[in-house]
């Protein structure tokens, strides 16, 4: 079975300084894993996605990602931030033995402040 | 942006009418999945669809159906609608299996069930 847990719901930042956002996985397949976006009112966008290469994913808007095994995380960064990426960001996960489905966490919303 | 269209987009309608909502692409895309977005619990899997006539169930199936008789078109219906079927639907699209893969998220809809 697959799980993940954004580890916060709210985020807040200033413009300019960097961001973190927090996700652990629970997967009994080697996983994918996969950050997405949603500003208001939208659908999802894919920021990035990890599927065993290498193991720092850089993604768009100058966010990247970090999988690591040995914490089962793939926490979000960005170095800094700026108002546009004000939004809600999903982490997700999916292995072999989840199918043709990917299990979404709760989702952290990301406030930028000036 | 990937051509996924969703109808209607906003919908308010009463408990125990049926409701049909539709999802079209136009990317010729094998897999289709229709999502309900909850605050609190990220998104979930209502129905995917892996070919034409293919479906399968999700996680939080109970009270929908789907068909798709042709590629482009994948349609959810509530069979009774029920006041917990209140939501934000999504309808998404991959190319191949999403274990590795892109899904594309359409624009949603906001289904409203008095």
């Amino acid at each position: 079975a697959q799980s993940v847990t954004q580890l916060d719901s709210h985020v807040s930042v200033s413009e300019g300084t960097p961001v973190l956002l927090r996700c652990n996985y629970s997967s009994s397949y080697s996983p994918s894993l996969f950050w997405y976006v949603q500003h208001p009112n939208k659908g999802l966008q894919l920021l990035l996605k990890y599927t065993s290469a290498a193991t720092l994913v850089k993604g768009i808007n100058g966010f990247e990602a970090e999988f690591k095994k040995s914490e089962t995380s793939f926490h979000l960064t960005k170095p800094s931030a700026h108002m546009s990426d004000a939004a809600e960001y999903f982490c997700v996960v999916s292995d072999r033995g989840g199918g043709n489905k990917l299990t979404f966490g709760t989702g952290t919303q990301l406030k930028v402040e000036l | 942006d990937a051509g996924i269209t969703q109808s209607p987009r906003h919908k308010v309608t009463e408990t125990g009418t049926p409701v049909t909502l539709r999802c079209h692409q136009t990317e010729n895309h094998r897999y289709m999945y229709w999502y309900r977005q909850d605050p609190g619990h990220g998104l979930r899997l209502i129905h995917y669809s892996y070919g034409v006539k293919d479906t399968d169930k999700g996680e939080v199936s109970d009270g929908y159906s789907v068909s798709r008789s042709k590629t482009e078109d994948f349609l959810l219906t509530l069979e009774s609608a029920t006041s917990s079927q209140t939501s934000v639907y999504f309808c998404a699209i991959s190319e191949s299996d999403p274990w590795s893969n892109e899904q594309f998220f359409g624009p949603g809809t906001r289904l409203t069930v008095l």
